[in-house]
């Protein structure tokens, strides 16, 4: 059973460049949401999929998007970027109905530099 | 709103030994959730425990414990017999029960020493 996947592992950009983030959720699960996490910090909420619509999110400005595919699968756009965008982005899969409905599951990261 | 307080930057435990992690929080959600997760140097979370609000009874995974006190809000974590593999950074996190969204703490880094 596979669990979250996310891709790339790394990934250096310039300020002001663009990036795209993406996460495959667990099997069987049908919610994604991203957190952002700086060095030494707790994870940050950013927002949260489900049924290809975002249902909350963070306080994170509009450059931060997402979307979500038919498959559940997931990506989060950072646009202009900023030196502060550095950081791991963490996805987490969950499933909305049946027992441990909102135990979530993450994955491995990404980690953004921003120079 | 919810918060998430760990006020413990770091603890280290002998092998073998207890150590009890401390973790408060606030949360206006009627019912909600509480967890910690594990996060090794290799930065996968990995969920550790789960309290259900509702329920009274302290949660057991194994050598894992926790204290749940809901009139003070606070939410610790008892590792028993501790091992080197437990060494990582464990967060205390919060969420509701409507939504996935999830409150983390600031992490407390714990050394274990053989």
């Amino acid at each position: 059973d596979a669990g979250v996947t996310q891709s790339p592992t790394h990934l250096i950009k310039t300020r002001g460049q663009q990036v795209t983030l993406r996460c495959s959720p667990k099997s069987g699960h049908d919610t994604v949401s991203w957190y952002q996490q700086a060095l030494g910090q707790g994870p940050q909420f950013i927002f949260q999929y489900y049924e290809e619509e975002e249902r909350q999110r963070g306080n994170f400005p509009d450059r931060f998007s997402g979307h979500q595919f038919p498959n559940y699968s997931s990506e989060l756009n950072v646009n202009a970027l900023l030196l502060g965008d550095s950081a791991l982005y963490l996805c987490a899969s969950t499933r909305l109905a049946g027992p441990r409905y909102n135990e979530q599951f993450f994955g491995p990261g990404t980690r953004l530099t921003v120079l | 709103a919810q918060t998430v307080t760990q006020s413990q930057p770091e603890m280290s435990v002998q092998e073998a030994e207890t150590v009890t992690l401390s973790c408060t929080y606030d949360t206006s959600e009627s019912d909600y959730y509480l967890f910690w997760y594990k996060q090794p140097p290799s930065r996968q979370m990995i969920l550790v425990i789960r309290q259900e609000a509702y329920k009274q009874q302290n949660a057991t995974e194994n050598r894992f414990s926790v204290n749940f006190q809901k009139a003070a809000k606070s939410f610790s974590l008892k590792i028993s017999d501790s091992q080197l593999g437990d060494a990582a950074m464990y967060f205390c996190a919060s969420g509701g029960t409507s939504y996935g969204k999830l409150t983390f703490g600031q992490g407390t880094i714990l050394t274990v020493h053989p």
